[in-house]
């Protein structure tokens, strides 16, 4: 298996503008995180779903975040208008529900928001 | 709400050494804490995953142990190598949730 696929790896982008990240989870998982990392507040869960379907978005720190998953194989998570505020890491991750199995973590998208 | 903390942020060892790296939680009533390994500007990688109902974990040179009533975990690395250079995270998964709760990790630098 490929892995947690995330896409793109980097993104600079100006304030205001609108940016996508993608999730690609390994075929078979139910669940699917999406967690941000700062230096200042370490790793954070934002939303996740189940079986396609956001479970818990209290994470969301604001109406410009947003998240979708129309299929088990992919997911975005978008924010817009950007803010500088925004730059960090996103961790996408996917597990099997079963409280036997771990969580996978993608490689990350490390967004900068000039 | 569960908590996790690792204690120390950062350590330095020469090369050859066995160290503890220590990750405590508040509420005890997890499913499962996993260690994971991070190296700079990359993902995380899942080292150990301990279920509630174990009291250690190993993978070759690492060893976790779990004391859940007590609420603690260690990661034990021995015959430590430059390569093991990088920030270690423990995350644990309380009973009746999903998501994982990650402490601030610890950056580990190993000397030649």
């Amino acid at each position: 298996d490929a892995g947690v696929i995330q896409s793109p790896r980097h993104e600079v982008t100006e304030m205001g503008q609108e940016v996508t990240l993608r999730c690609k989870p390994i075929s078979g998982h139910d669940y699917l995180f999406w967690y941000r990392q700062t230096m200042m507040r370490g790793l954070e869960l934002l939303i996740y779903f189940n079986n396609n379907v956001p479970i818990d978005d209290s994470g969301m720190p604001e109406d410009r975040f947003s998240a979708k998953m129309p299929n088990a194989s992919f997911s975005t998570l978008k924010i817009q208008p950007s803010e500088p505020r925004d730059s960090a890491v996103y961790f996408c991750a996917s597990s099997l529900g079963r409280i036997l199995y771990g969580y996978t973590f993608g490689s990350g998208t490390r967004l900068t928001v000039v | 709400k569960q908590e996790v903390t690792q204690i120390p942020a950062a350590l330095s060892v020469p090369e050859g050494e066995n160290l503890v790296l220590n990750c405590s939680f508040t509420d005890s009533a997890i499913y499962n804490l996993q260690w994971f390994r991070q190296d700079p500007g990359k993902g995380l990688t899942s080292l150990l995953l301990i279920q509630s109902s174990q009291r250690e974990q190993t993978s070759g040179r690492l060893n976790a142990s779990l004391d859940k009533s007590s609420g603690r975990s260690t990661l034990y690395i021995a015959a430590s190598q430059p390569g093991d250079s990088a920030t270690y995270l423990c995350a644990v998964r309380a009973q009746g949730a999903q998501k994982l709760v990650f402490g601030q990790g610890t950056r580990l630098t190993i000397n030649p």
